[in-house]
């Protein structure tokens, strides 16, 4: 089973609408849960970190459910420029590696 | 914020050349390096991670005597593919971490081995 799983997608969304993207960790033990977000042909950058009380910043809305190894990304209002590959990535075993997800690709349309 | 850069961006080569692809911490001292490859489509895989003044340690899969990595300062890792070939080619990117489990990102270097 994979570290991380999520939903490739794509997800073609039209401007202004909300979507969420899903993720899966099998690793019990990780500690922490971030969103990177990834532009073609580029590196992944941090988006936000995951905490168990849930997060928000701005139009981005993180979840984390321990028991059930689930970790969500909440983007409102969507803009064309939030189109890019969101990662889901859990890091292993409380060090400093991250496992990334394959990344779920959204397109917002205008 | 911190930057990381690598060099060079993009690089061909022939089969059985060697490529040396080089990540730079510009505002910070990283004591630990990751070096990640990437297909297309397909998510960033950890290959090793360089210690400065150790030798690296590598994921299972990931022929130490092909990738070589040298952590030598603080600020400079160096990931060198030997006698590269095509299945070789991918984009491989690395991190710094900073503190704790922040880690910044190169722009990555994209490797076609033709």
């Amino acid at each position: 089973r994979k570290e991380v799983e999520q939903d490739p997608g794509p997800f073609n969304v039209p401007e202004g609408a909300t979507v969420a993207f899903n993720c899966t960790y099998s690793n019990s033990a990780s500690q922490s849960f971030f969103w990177y977000r990834q532009d073609c042909r580029k590196e992944p950058k941090l988006l936000m970190s995951v905490y168990s009380s849930g997060n928000e910043d701005g139009r981005f809305t993180a979840q984390l459910n321990r028991a059930s190894q689930y970790i969500s990304l909440l983007i409102r209002d969507s803009k064309l420029s939030d189109s890019a590959t969101y990662l889901c990535v859990v890091n292993r075993d409380g060090a400093n590696n991250l496992f990334f997800g394959t990344g779920t690709r959204l397109t917002v349309i205008p | 914020g911190a930057v990381v850069s690598q060099h060079p961006s993009w690089v061909i080569c022939k089969s059985g050349t060697s490529v040396k692809i080089e990540c730079r911490s510009l505002d910070f001292q990283a004591t630990t390096m990751f070096w990640y490859r990437q297909f297309p489509k397909q998510s960033l895989m950890l290959m090793a991670t360089s210690n400065e003044g150790s030798k690296a340690t590598y994921e299972q899969g990931v022929e130490k005597d092909k990738f070589l990595i040298n952590h030598a300062s603080l600020t400079l890792s160096t990931l060198t593919v030997t006698s590269a070939h095509p299945e070789d080619s991918s984009f491989y990117i690395c991190s710094a971490v900073r503190q704790g489990y922040e880690q910044y990102f190169g722009p990555g270097t994209r490797l076609t081995v033709t």
